[in-house]
């Protein structure tokens, strides 16, 4: 399978405890997207790289949550301390920089924070 | 006033009829549009993809933009029950910092047989 494939499907973790997901884009991807999508609403865009660097972070990413892509291939998406609010799903996608913008999106990680 | 405003439904519709999606948008650097169907507790799957405005077919689906109307549309012919998903409609602009994404909140679609 060569589409985006996302680590863990299902997570359920208590108040507080830390979280990490994995999300490994298509290969000839460079840019790499985290969004969080709750019941009803579309994706809401967190964080995107580019390669290795993290070029932007949107507001809605609090100091308790982090990304990295540390050699341009996977990436990996942290949340300290997590709250009730935190339970979603997070959507990893991937594009090509040079391309027309179009993502293609992993199957998610479904968060639940009890 | 939100950047893309789609109408979240439910929408339901017997087995064979034609369904009409719609967004409308407000940010007029957007250039680039696309819908997207989402099965409930799956990602979203890149379903229509359009740059300009006019019309674009592929099989059952037609995706139509009108960028003087800030207003795009999707619909589908012959609807199938497996139809049934989320449908998410999608606009990018590129600037100086790469494509910046912007997604409505989805169109629920319910197709019976």
């Amino acid at each position: 399978d060569t589409g985006v494939s996302q680590d863990p499907r299902h997570k359920i973790t208590k108040r507080g405890q830390n979280v990490t997901f994995r999300c490994d884009p298509i290969s000839e991807h460079n840019r790499l997207y985290w969004y969080r999508q709750t019941l009803g609403q579309g994706p809401e865009f967190l964080t995107y790289f580019q390669n290795e660097a993290q070029l932007e972070k949107s507001r809605l990413l609090s100091d308790r949550f982090s990304a990295e892509r540390p050699k341009g291939s996977f990436s990996t998406l942290e949340i300290q301390r997590t709250e009730q609010g935190d339970s979603a799903m997070y959507l990893c996608a991937s594009t090509l920089a040079e391309g027309r913008g179009e993502q293609f999106f992993g199957p998610g990680t479904r968060l639940t924070v009890l | 006033q939100k950047e893309v405003e789609q109408d979240p439904g439910p929408l339901s519709v017997p087995e064979g009829a034609i369904v009409s999606l719609n967004c409308t948008y407000s940010n007029s650097a957007f250039q680039y549009f696309m819908w997207y169907r989402q099965y409930s507790r799956k990602g979203p799957e890149l379903l229509m993809y359009t740059y300009s405005s006019g019309n674009k077919e592929d099989g059952r689906f037609t995706a139509q933009v009108d960028k003087s109307s800030k207003y795009i549309s999707l619909f589908i012919r012959d609807s199938q029950p497996s139809d049934s998903a989320t449908y998410l409609c999608a606009m990018s602009s590129r600037g100086t910092g790469g494509f910046k994404t912007i997604f409505g909140a989805g169109t629920r679609l319910f197709v019976k047989a």
